[in-house]
């Protein structure tokens, strides 16, 4: 069964660093979003993308967020400069056209120091 | 979407009786309704949906019951077994773009 993937599955970064997490979609999948959920609390929506651009996003989603699709497979969340806040499971998560089903991978674990 | 709410955010059932969740919303575009199941350590995954235009859908153990004039659905499990205890999380969506997951219910099954 195909499965979105994710890499890395665990980053430790220092403050202040950039960090790109990656992210493979199931190949048919033309919806891709991001989602955060800190250690214990809800899953938040970070970002939706379709079609090459950005389609909604959250007050989390601030300039130090953005997302790029660099390649025909690939998903990207970069975050510029990274906070202590920042440390928590990053999901992405892919969506057929007509479906309404998410699927999430497996997450990047990021831990901020 | 937008406005969702969970109660409970925590349950404690005994093996074998049934668990109920509750998802209330706010907006009234929503048409698909669906539970997430997130063990410890895991992504969420699927467990049931339903769309806008069916009152309530069964799948073994599990179901789901909506109620668009009050604007909430419901999850039912019956027969509680331990690998049932898990967060569970509604997402109830109008669009594509914005899917926004409710705060989550953690459902403890006592032996």
């Amino acid at each position: 069964e195909p499965e979105v993937t994710q890499t890395p599955s665990h980053q430790v970064t220092q403050m202040g660093q950039e960090v790109i997490l990656r992210c493979v979609p199931i190949s048919n999948h033309l919806y891709f979003y991001w989602y955060r959920q800190i250690l214990g609390q809800k899953v938040e929506f970070l970002v939706s993308f379709y079609n090459n651009e950005i389609s909604e996003k959250s007050e989390i989603f601030d300039d130090q967020f953005s997302v790029e699709r660099p390649d025909g497979s690939n998903f990207t969340l970069k975050i510029r400069s990274t906070k202590l806040e920042d440390s928590a499971m990053y999901f992405c998560a892919s969506r057929e056209y007509q479906g309404n089903t998410i699927y999430f991978g497996e997450g990047s674990w990021l831990t901020v120091v | 979407g937008e406005n969702v709410e969970q109660h409970p955010s925590t349950l404690s059932v005994q093996e074998g009786d049934s668990a109920v969740i509750k998802c209330t919303y706010s907006d009234s575009a929503s048409n698909y309704f669906p539970w997430y199941k997130q063990e410890l350590g895991k992504r969420p995954q699927l467990i049931i949906d339903i769309r806008s235009n069916v009152g309530e859908k069964k799948d073994q153990r599990i179901a789901v019951t909506l109620n668009k004039t009050a604007k909430h659905f419901s999850l039912h499990i019956t027969e509680t077994q331990p690998e049932d205890s898990a967060v569970y999380f509604c997402a109830p969506s109008s669009s594509a773009s914005k899917i926004i997951f409710g705060s989550g219910t953690r459902l403890s099954i006592r032996p």
